[in-house]
């Protein structure tokens, strides 16, 4: 089976601009979350889509939002960009939302400039 | 909501000594609670997990523990070796949302 897949892998932004991140995840899998990685804080919760329905939001901006399409891919936008916004952007699926292991992907890499 | 905190943010053991990392979580409701390995420059997996019916796993070198009345879990690594290198994160969920903890760096020296 192949594994969660996210695309881009790197990105570079300038302030102001905005960007839409986007993630396959393993087939089956009908539940997507995104999470932010940052050296200091970890890995923060943003979002949770299941059947097309977004179920929990984290703690961040109304900047950041998500999507779910009927094969479960997902994508992330983030828009007015900000320096703070540079981390790694996780996905992870998972088959249910019932606490099933999290399926990362590799992430993608956005630097805002 | 949920918060997760996990001690100590680095660790370093010698070849062959254990090492334990514990966190602690604030929600009672939280019943699942998985441990992540993440290597430099790779994305996080999953190594051992552990629901809040049960009060120890153990699987080959690793065991994690969980003490739902003082709400406390803990990895145990046995044996370490270096590619045991790597960040560890805890995290404990209800439903789908899971929290994470901030990460034990840990360095197995040879």
């Amino acid at each position: 089976k192949a594994g969660v897949t996210q695309t881009p892998r790197y990105l570079i932004k300038t302030r102001g601009q905005q960007v839409t991140l986007s993630c396959s995840p393993i087939s089956g899998h009908r539940s997507v979350s995104w999470y932010q990685q940052t050296p200091g804080q970890g890995l923060q919760f943003l979002f949770e889509y299941f059947s097309e329905t977004q179920r929990n939001k984290g703690n961040f901006p109304g900047r950041f939002s998500g999507r779910q399409f009927s094969n479960s891919r997902s994508e992330m936008n983030v828009s007015t960009l900000e320096l703070g916004d540079s981390a790694l952007y996780l996905c992870a699926s998972s088959p249910d939302p019932g606490g099933s292991p999290l399926h990362f992907g590799n992430g993608t890499r956005l630097t805002v400039t | 909501g949920e918060n997760v905190e996990q001690h100590p943010s680095t660790l370093s053991v010698q070849e062959g000594d254990s090492a334990v990392i514990k966190c602690t979580y604030s929600d009672s409701a939280s019943n699942y609670f998985p441990w992540y390995k993440q290597e430099l420059g790779k994305r996080p997996q999953l190594i051992i997990d552990i629901r809040s019916n049960v009060g120890e796993k153990k699987d080959q070198r690793i065991a994690v523990t969980l003490n739902k009345t003082a709400k406390h879990f803990s990895l145990h690594i046995t044996e370490t070796q270096p590619e045991d290198s790597a960040v560890y994160f805890c995290a404990a969920s209800y439903g789908n949302q899971f929290y994470f903890g901030t990460g034990t760096s840990l360095t197995v020296i040879p």
